[in-house]
């Protein structure tokens, strides 16, 4: 079946104007994950989603990130005034439950501020 | 807070050598260990798990057992072949019921004909 996908695959922007990336989960997975993997870096968790149940937040780095999912769904992050700091290969994974399960990661969107 | 380190890379190896990647834990409670594999050009993908001490987790042909006296999760392969070259990552569960991982930095493995 279709794994987990992830657009834009590429997206290059100016220091200051606002993103948003796209994440597709596997059709029937509740849990949904959000990472960040800077260069020569290891991933860094952003936010986790469960169902209907109100999001873990506790890895976002500042306020100028959010993110959001409808039910069991897509998700999406956005990034308000980019800064250079943000350049990274933003990741999505998703589970059939949350816990200790096998996480399904897309392709990442590979992000550029200049 | 929860931590994980693994032995800085590259490691570069001849095909049929011995391959040890080093992964050591800083955690509270009981947390699940994970050895996750990134082969160019593709995505991230789990290669093997242990939830609990003194598992062991196996898959094609690799190797780690959970050892929480050293809170350790070494990545051991008797005969590495060229198609082993990829960047792996030790990562751990939280002892929560999220599921949401932290990495170590990643091992970048090439392996020599």
């Amino acid at each position: 079946g279709a794994g987990v996908s992830q657009s834009p695959s590429n997206k290059v922007t100016e220091k200051g104007k606002d993103v948003e990336l796209r994440c597709d989960p596997i059709s029937g997975h509740t849990a949904l994950y959000w990472y960040r993997q800077r260069l020569g870096q290891g991933l860094e968790f952003l936010i986790y989603f469960q169902g209907n149940s109100a999001p873990d937040k506790s890895g976002l780095p500042s306020d100028r990130f959010s993110a959001e999912r409808t039910g069991e769904s897509v998700s999406t992050l956005t990034i308000q005034r980019t800064q250079q700091e943000d350049s990274a290969v933003y990741l999505c994974a998703s589970s059939q439950r949350p816990g200790p399960y096998e996480q399904y990661f897309g392709p990442g969107t590979r992000l550029t501020v200049t | 807070g929860n931590s994980v380190t693994q032995m800085e890379g590259p490691v570069t190896l001849s095909e049929e050598a011995f391959l040890t990647i080093n992964c050591t834990y800083t955690a509270t409670g009981y947390p699940s260990l994970f050895w996750y594999v990134q082969y160019p050009g593709e995505g991230l993908q789990l290669l093997l798990k242990a939830t609990k001490a003194d598992d062991k987790g196996s898959n094609k042909g690799f190797e780690a057992t959970y050892r929480k006296e050293t809170t350790s999760f070494h990545l051991e392969k008797g005969s590495v072949q060229v198609s082993d070259s990829a960047v792996y990552f030790c990562a751990l569960s939280e002892a929560s019921n999220t599921g949401k991982l932290i990495f170590g930095q990643g091992t970048t493995l090439q392996v020599k004909p």
